[in-house]
C-alpha cells in the first residue's frame, strides 16, 4: 500500500526560483492538505482541500499556491521561493464527512532549503 | 479560533518508568482531539483520538490519554516506557466538523537506559 506519496524528499532552491511538491495519495481521500514543520512551531496548516476543484486557505498560505484538479493529486507551488520557506512539508489526506474518523495519514515529508 | 499547548519542550525519563506528557488547548466550541508521534525522519502517525464517549482513550504502543473538559486537557501517559519510545509527540485538536487540524508544537521523548 503506498498510502499518500511525496516528491521530492530533498530540493534545495536559490532565492526566486519557483518549484512544485507533488502529493498523490491512493486511498479515495476526500481531504488532502499540506503542513509546514519547523522547530519548536510544530506542525501548520498552509492549504487544504475539501474535494477535486476546492481548496481553501490554512493558517499561513502566503507564498504558496495548490490546486486540486484529481482526488488523488495536491501539488504544492513556491511561487518564489524565500530563505524563509526553507522547511520540512508535509502532505496529509484523510476521509470527508462520509467516513471521517478524524485521522490524517501523512506522506514521508520533502525537506527544502532555499539559499 | 482553537488553538494547543504542549506544556514540555523535552521530556527525559529513564526506561520502564511511567510519563506524562501535557496538553492543554483553547477552544469556545466542541472539539476532536489527538495524539500523534514522529519518529525520526519520518511522517506523522497517529497514537490515539477522542471524538466523542468514554473521556479515557487508549492508543497504540501501551499510550492512553484522558480528556478533561472543565481543565481543557489532554493528557498523554504510558506506565511504562521503552527505548523505542524515543521519538516527538504532537497533541491535536480540530472543531466538530472543522478542516483545520491545529498541532501543538511537540514535545520530544528521551527514553533512557
Amino acid at each position: 500500500n503506498a498510502g499518500v506519496t511525496q516528491t521530492p524528499k530533498f530540493q534545495v532552491l536559490k532565492t526566486g526560483q519557483s518549484m512544485t511538491l507533488q502529493c498523490a495519495q491512493d486511498m479515495n481521500h476526500e481531504y488532502m492538505s499540506w503542513y509546514r514543520q519547523d522547530p519548536g512551531m510544530g506542525l501548520r496548516l498552509i492549504h487544504y482541500s475539501v474535494g477535486a476543484g476546492i481548496t481553501d486557505q490554512g493558517e499561513v498560505p502566503n507564498g504558496y499556491n495548490v490546486s486540486r484538479s484529481t482526488t488523488e493529486d495536491f501539488p504544492l507551488r513556491l511561487l518564489s521561493a524565500a530563505p524563509s520557506q526553507t522547511s520540512v512539508y508535509f502532505c496529509a489526506s484523510r476521509f470527508g464527512p462520509t467516513g471521517y474518523t478524524g485521522e490524517l495519514f501523512f506522506g514521508e515529508g520533502s525537506r527544502l532549503t532555499v539559499l | 479560533a482553537q488553538s494547543v499547548t504542549q506544556l514540555d519542550s523535552q521530556v527525559p525519563v529513564f526506561e520502564e518508568a511511567p510519563v506524562e506528557l501535557r496538553c492543554n488547548y483553547s477552544s469556545s466550541v466542541s472539539v476532536y482531539l489527538f495524539w500523534y508521534v514522529q519518529y525520526p525522519n519520518q511522517g506523522l502517525q497517529l497514537l490515539l483520538k477522542y471524538l466523542s464517549g468514554s473521556t479515557l482513550v487508549k492508543g497504540i504502543n501501551g499510550f492512553e490519554a484522558e480528556f478533561n473538559k472543565s481543565q481543557t486537557s489532554f493528557h498523554l501517559r504510558k506506565p511504562s516506557v521503552h527505548i523505542s519510545d524515543t521519538a516527538e509527540y504532537f497533541c491535536a485538536v480540530s472543531t466538530l466538523g472543522g478542516n483545520k487540524l491545529v498541532f501543538g508544537a511537540g514535545t520530544i521523548l528521551r527514553v533512557k537506559s
